[in-house]
């Protein structure tokens, strides 16, 4: 059973404008969430977290929010850059001991 | 400089073979895991470990092994009992009870069986 989960497999966005990649999960237990972003053949590198303490957490083009009440977590990149396409994963673990990852979602920032 | 370095890049095995994927680690982390990633499925957690000799199965362990002989390795051996191990292989690392930066991946293994 997916805890976590993308919906959307992928995006295209203009390149200047803004990006927005959405997850959801359903154990309420969760208290750290992270995106990775993934180019194809390498490993996945750490992006931005969020420990459930907080709503919002900003990372120089990065925020990712948090709205526990809806468990659901969102990461939204301003502006958005060509560098930026690839696929981009949420994690979320009860205090790090395992991380669950969703399905991934493949951005495109179109020139 | 410090990092996860997994070999070979690209694996091809024989079905009915057993193939050890290895992963090394210089960041002095005390835990490892073992992730497998197929297309539309995410990231799924074969095997962790957490401290040397000690490992624990993850959502999809049948078919696989992993030992823990030094803090710095922790190979995935793939044996003939894995129906289906066409896929891209992440090891990655952590320090125990550091939550906020997450795990430190390799760069992955794609094994194919021929």
């Amino acid at each position: 059973d997916q805890q976590v989960k993308q919906n959307s497999p992928s995006l295209s966005v203009q390149e200047g404008r803004i990006s927005i990649l959405n997850c959801d999960y359903t154990n309420s237990m969760f208290d750290y969430f992270l995106w990775y972003k993934k180019y194809p053949a390498e490993g996945p590198t750490f992006l931005i977290s969020i420990s459930s303490i907080k709503d919002k957490n900003e990372d120089g083009r990065f925020t990712v929010f948090l709205n526990k009440s809806a468990k659901h977590l969102s990461l939204h990149i301003v502006p958005s850059q060509p560098g930026d396409s690839a696929v981009y994963f949420c994690a979320a673990s009860v205090s790090g001991n395992q991380f669950y990852f969703g399905t991934g979602t493949s951005l495109t920032v179109i020139p | 400089d410090g990092g996860i370095t997994q070999s070979p890049k690209y694996l091809f095995r024989k079905e009915g073979q057993n193939v050890t994927l290895s992963c090394e680690q210089n960041l002095n982390h005390d835990a490892m895991y073992w992730y497998r990633q197929d297309p539309g499925q995410g990231l799924r957690l074969i095997y962790y470990s957490q401290i040397v000799n000690d490992f624990q199965k993850g959502d999809i362990a049948e078919g696989y092994s992993v030992s823990r002989e030094k803090k710095e390795s922790f190979p995935l051996t793939v044996t003939s009992a894995q129906k289906n191990p066409t896929a891209f292989y992440l090891c990655a690392s952590s320090t125990v009870g550091t939550a906020f930066y997450g795990y430190t991946f390799g760069s992955g293994t794609r094994l194919t069986v021929v």
